[in-house]
């Protein structure tokens, strides 16, 4: 069965210190993976995608993720952190018909 | 655009009661989604729908109705509510099911307590 998985329920992070968030999926052939954020109260908003082409995609807000084909993963990067990234992250991610959510990693930002 | 709307925000049930949560979008997408969100367990599908007259269960369905009787609609029924169902509710649409490449865009919520 397909999985997505992110390892780190709640990540801690000085403001202005770089991120990243772990994404592993599991699926044979090449998956369709996104990245939703979910501020507090609030709906999800999509951050970025990635279907095929060049592994580095960039998002909105200044993220990017890059496709590891090899560790079957999708991980989200961001060089510098703001106060306002605190919020919950969700890899979202399988085959074409059948995409399914990661657990979310909650991140806090430490002045 | 209004996007994805959906009504009510917050609602307070007795068990066994029963309610609809309305969910509409403006975009013409055929896809139409509901999940629930739950502490640690990231969202899960309950039902969808590819198309005005189809809709299949998700992930969760049991305890959940759902019909699709025009592109615009998607409605949540809960036919008699329990403590278990108490949860945060967002609905979705996308372009197309079949082509999951097309992100799915999201309403801001409903959060149901059920006592």
């Amino acid at each position: 069965a397909q999985s997505v998985t992110q390892p780190d329920i709640h990540i801690t992070v000085s403001e202005g210190a770089s991120l990243e968030l772990r994404c592993n999926y599991s699926y044979g052939a090449t998956p369709y993976l996104f990245w939703y954020v979910q501020s507090p109260g609030q709906g999800l908003q999509l951050l970025l995608k990635y279907f095929s082409g060049d592994t580095l995609v960039q998002g909105i807000k200044g993220f990017e993720a890059e496709f590891k084909r090899s560790q079957s993963s999708f991980n989200l990067r961001k060089p510098s952190v703001h106060w306002s990234d605190a919020a919950e992250y969700f890899c979202y991610g399988g085959s074409q018909g059948n995409l399914i959510f990661g657990k979310g990693t909650k991140l806090s930002v430490k002045p | 655009n209004a996007g994805v709307t959906q009504t009510p925000k917050f609602q307070v049930l007795k068990t066994g009661q029963s309610m609809t949560l309305q969910c509409a979008q403006d975009m013409n997408h055929e896809y139409m989604s509901w999940y629930r969100q739950d502490p640690g367990m990231g969202l899960r599908l309950i039902h969808y729908s590819v198309g005005a007259g189809i809709t299949d269960q998700g992930e969760v369905p049991n305890g959940y109705n759902v019909s699709r009787s025009t592109t615009e609609d998607f409605p949540l029924r809960l036919l008699s509510a329990a403590p278990s169902q108490t949860s945060v509710y967002f609905c979705a649409s996308s372009y197309s099911g079949l082509l999951s490449s097309y992100e799915q865009y999201f309403g801001p919520g409903t959060r149901l307590t059920v006592t």
